[in-house]
């Protein structure tokens, strides 16, 4: 079922804009990563958050343990940027986590 | 750090064969975990080892599907009889005891034929 929904599902971008992307979560997850899958297939971690908020350069990631979602917000975005995002939320009681369907980035010159 | 090593990094396989994929986790992370990528059902959990021990197996495929981790340097997914719907991405993934932040390696490109 979908218990990581992620939107949007594709987004293009010029470059130097702004974007946010989302995750709504029906599980009461406890924890969430948020990988980047570069076009060689490799998922590259972002961020691994508890609920609050982190920020790494030119990314900003929040997460709200009680509305039960988390967004990643791109600020300039680059060339390099382009990708698949996913978000995988941790439940309660285990380690394993769950993906959402991703969101396919292209950032466009 | 080399990071979760997975070998080898494409397999093809004939209907009805075996095939045993590898991964090395991190050094000292106690955690493996295994997944499966493909383009209909994305990115699903199928087992997971604590201290070797295994801990959930419920993305299993009941049949045909197994895994194993004998020591704390390697785990194996096997798969018996291989059918063209396994074909797919299999990606092993480690975390530490202190943090459950999970790290990827590059993932086994299996194709059955």
């Amino acid at each position: 079922g979908d218990k990581v929904k992620q939107s949007p599902s594709a987004l293009s971008l010029q470059e130097g804009t702004n974007s946010a992307l989302r995750c709504n979560f029906s599980i009461a997850a406890t924890t969430v990563q948020w990988f980047l899958q570069n076009p060689r297939g490799s998922l590259i971690n972002l961020f691994y958050l508890v609920p609050g908020t982190k920020e790494n350069g030119r990314l900003k990631s929040a997460f709200d343990s009680k509305e039960s979602y988390s967004t990643l917000h791109i600020r300039d975005a680059q060339l390099e940027d382009s990708g698949t995002y996913f978000c995988a939320a941790e439940g309660p009681n285990t380690n394993k986590v769950v993906f959402g369907t991703g969101t396919r980035l292209q950032v466009l010159p | 750090n080399a990071g979760v090593i997975q070998t080898p990094r494409h397999k093809v396989t004939g209907k009805g064969q075996e095939a045993t994929l590898w991964c090395e986790p991190i050094s000292g992370h106690s955690a493996v975990f295994w997944y499966r990528q493909t383009i209909v059902q994305g990115l699903e959990f199928l087992t997971y080892f604590r201290n070797q021990a295994p801990i959930d197996d419920s993305g299993m495929p009941k049949e045909r599907f197994s895994a194993q981790m004998p020591n704390q340097s390697h785990s194996t997914l096997k798969i018996q009889s291989t059918q063209p719907q396994d074909s797919a991405v299999y990606l092993c993934a480690s975390s530490s005891d202190r943090v459950a932040e999970q790290f990827f390696g590059p993932g086994t490109r299996l194709t059955v034929l």
